[in-house]
């Protein structure tokens, strides 16, 4: 079945530490995308990409940064500098470049916590 | 100021009634709307889309309407189940013909036994 896995489901940071969230999609979809979900809150965009080697800030990209070298592949790596990291990252995929209207497909998320 | 509104409070209702989730937005001119479920600990899926040139669209027991002159946009569950019970997300288009959807905070549904 075509999806989003997103590895680890449970992450904890230590101070100083970067960490890398995993978001891998055989759909074949050519846009990707970073959330952060925090309880009552909405998704807040962290980072998307259109295309393999290319990518573009969000609302709050601030502390984070990404990758993308594969079609498949959407590493997400929290940096030290993100002083408030505890959220749920979720990742997202959709088909034609991001094409106006088309549904995102999402992953099961990975929950950080601060040690 | 740009704002999508979900109903904070969560929504509880019998079973077999209808469910009716609002999604209000200020200052967008939205091309489209979507609406997505989210269980605890998982990510959203995609239920309904509707585009702005539609009144209504349905999808076995969902219904979603959109109204841009009241700038809302209603979802409705009919003949609920508690199987029904989840987070509903509204999602529209910050701009019209932009791809990334700006998300609402959802609204919880309880569906009672």
């Amino acid at each position: 079945d075509g999806g989003i896995t997103q590895s680890p489901k449970y992450l904890f940071r230590k101070e100083g530490q970067n960490v890398t969230l995993s978001c891998e999609q055989n759909l074949n979809h050519d846009a990707m995308y970073w959330y952060r979900q925090d309880p009552g809150q909405g998704l807040r965009l962290i980072y998307y990409s259109q295309i393999v080697n290319d990518f573009q800030k969000g609302d709050i990209a601030e502390g984070y940064s990404v990758s993308r070298e594969k079609k498949e592949s959407f590493p997400l790596t929290v940096t030290s500098a993100q002083k408030n990291p505890t959220a749920f990252y979720l990742c997202a995929s959709t088909g034609g470049q991001g094409i106006s209207n088309q549904p995102q497909h999402f992953g099961d998320g990975t929950r950080l916590s601060i040690l | 100021s740009q704002k999508i509104e979900q109903n904070s409070e969560a929504l509880n209702i019998q079973e077999g009634k209808t469910a009716t989730l609002t999604c209000n937005y200020t200052n967008y001119s939205p091309a489209y709307l979507q609406w997505y479920r989210q269980d605890p600990g998982r990510g959203p899926v995609f239920l309904l889309l509707i585009r702005e040139n539609e009144k209504e669209k349905r999808k076995e027991r969902l219904k979603v309407t959109f109204d841009t002159t009241l700038k809302q946009s209603l979802f409705h569950i009919t003949a609920s189940q508690p199987a029904d019970s989840a987070t509903y997300l509204c999602a529209l288009d910050p701009s019209g013909g932009s791809y990334i959807p700006t998300f609402g905070r959802g609204t919880s549904l309880i569906v009672h036994p």
